[in-house]
């Protein structure tokens, strides 16, 4: 059973179209969400941690925010430099690991 | 000025063959991590260690063997390679177990 699901699994925008990807959870004891970048033939790069219901975080034109049962990526006005594999990750309370979402894989057009 | 470096970053071996991959990380960080990343993208963690003590170890095949001889350093070394061992490795560290992970630019291998 996936304890965290991300859709849409791939996505398509043209340059200065918004959009948010999703990552939802199903750990119980939250211990963090954590927001990486993934580039081809790269390994992930951390983007945010988010630690509570409610918390915002932003950087450049992302934005993740997190309630009880997801998280959510805002990408305001893409450019094509943001085209890479979004992952989501949850480190549950105990358990001192991350697990992992499948990703979603983001194309901006220019 | 890399961070967290892992060598080789193309692996291609045959099955039955014995290989070892290496990392380091120039971060000063505790904990050290091995993940797998499958065909369809899927990262799941391997092992971690902190201060060189294994404190992670998935439901991994013991061919699979980690070793840490500083804080630094994780190696992992795989006997008997298989076909199902095609993948891309990633080492990782963080300066604590709930840490954000900074990972290496992985190394692929490919059996054959």
């Amino acid at each position: 059973e996936d304890q965290v699901t991300q859709s849409p699994e791939a996505l398509r925008l043209q340059e200065g179209e918004s959009s948010s990807l999703n990552c939802s959870y199903t750990v119980s004891g939250l211990r963090g969400l954590f927001w990486y970048r993934q580039d081809p033939g790269k390994g992930p790069e951390f983007l945010f941690t988010l630690y509570s219901a409610g918390e915002e975080k932003e950087k450049e034109r992302l934005k993740a925010t997190l309630t009880k049962k997801e998280s959510f990526l805002h990408i305001t006005a893409p450019k094509p430099e943001d085209s890479a594999t979004y992952l989501c990750a949850v480190e549950q309370g105990g358990s001192e690991k991350l697990v992992f979402g499948k990703g979603t894989k983001l194309t901006v057009n220019p | 000025d890399t961070a967290v470096s892992q060598t080789p970053k193309y692996l291609v071996t045959q099955m039955g063959n014995d290989k070892s991959i290496k990392c380091e990380q120039n971060l000063g960080h505790d904990t050290m991590y091995w993940y797998k990343q499958d065909s369809k993208k899927f990262l799941k963690i391997m092992f971690s260690y902190n201060n060189k003590e294994l404190i992670i170890n998935e439901t991994v095949p013991n061919r699979f063997s980690p070793k840490s001889p500083d804080k630094a350093h994780l190696n992992l070394h795989i006997n008997s390679l298989e076909l199902g061992d095609s993948a891309v490795y990633f080492c990782a560290s963080s300066p604590r177990v709930d840490s954000p992970l900074h990972f290496g630019n992985g190394t692929r291998l490919t059996v054959t």
